[in-house]
């Protein structure tokens, strides 16, 4: 089955560094992949829709200076946070989905995700 | 916007029993497809099963079925035969067109030997 590879799984940075997550479909080229934030026992929220070959889409709320998005191939999107703090740490998590299939009935698929914990 | 509502943040079931988790959605579109996710310990989000809008008949598979009721705008997960695996977070979710899933506040299903 398609698989969406997340890295890293887990990472410590200090107050002030920028942090990078990368998000990889390993099968299948994806246009579109999607950045999800949870926090400790609440849902996904969408953050961002990351469009190949194009800027981010941002949702209402979402720092796009803050919290940047690279779409830069058909199977690669980077999350950067950038001057971290510590309300940054959260439980990160992408997905993708398979460009060859239809948009209305092929499910997304999720990267492992990565836990930030900024000191 | 369309919201998706889980209204239990929790429930427990005895190994074997069967449980259902409900979820409500609002939309004002006719089509679009709707999903139970399961999210273990390890964070992974891992698809239970879907449903198309479109389709009247509830959605299968294995122990897992649904019961979609497009007018009431419900769509509740039964887990039959549970076992000691199927503890996890389960989140409803909703998709229409654009891709973009909206997830509910999810329900914590804890399974008692």
């Amino acid at each position: 089955g398609a698989v969406v590879s997340q890295h890293p799984s887990r990472v410590i940075c200090k107050s002030g560094t920028s942090v990078k997550i990368e998000c990889r479909s390993l099968d299948f080229q994806a246009t579109t992949m999607f950045w999800y934030r949870q926090f400790p026992k609440q849902s996904l929220m969408l953050m961002a829709t990351s469009n190949e070959g194009s800027k981010a889409t941002y949702e209402q709320g979402v720092e796009k200076d803050k919290f940047l998005i690279n779409h830069a191939s058909l199977t690669l999107s980077t999350l950067t946070v950038t001057s971290a703090h510590p309300e940054d740490s959260s439980f990160y998590i992408c997905s993708a989905r398979d460009q060859d299939r239809s948009p209305y009935n092929s499910p997304l698929h999720f990267g492992n995700g990565t836990r930030l914990t900024v000191t | 916007a369309q919201t998706v509502t889980q209204s239990q943040p929790e429930m427990s079931v005895q190994e074997a029993e069967t449980v259902t988790l409900s979820c409500t959605y609002d939309t004002s579109e006719s089509d679009y497809y709707l999903f139970w996710y399961k999210q273990p310990p390890s964070r992974q989000m891992i698809l239970v099963i879907r449903q198309e809008a479109y389709k009247q008949q509830n959605a299968t598979e294995n122990r897992f079925s649904v019961n979609f009721q497009k007018a009431a705008k419900s769509f509740s997960l039964k887990i039959s035969d549970s076992q000691l695996g199927d503890a996890a977070m389960y989140f409803c979710a909703y998709k229409a067109a654009g891709n973009k899933l909206t997830f509910g506040g999810g329900t914590r299903v804890l399974v008692k030997p």
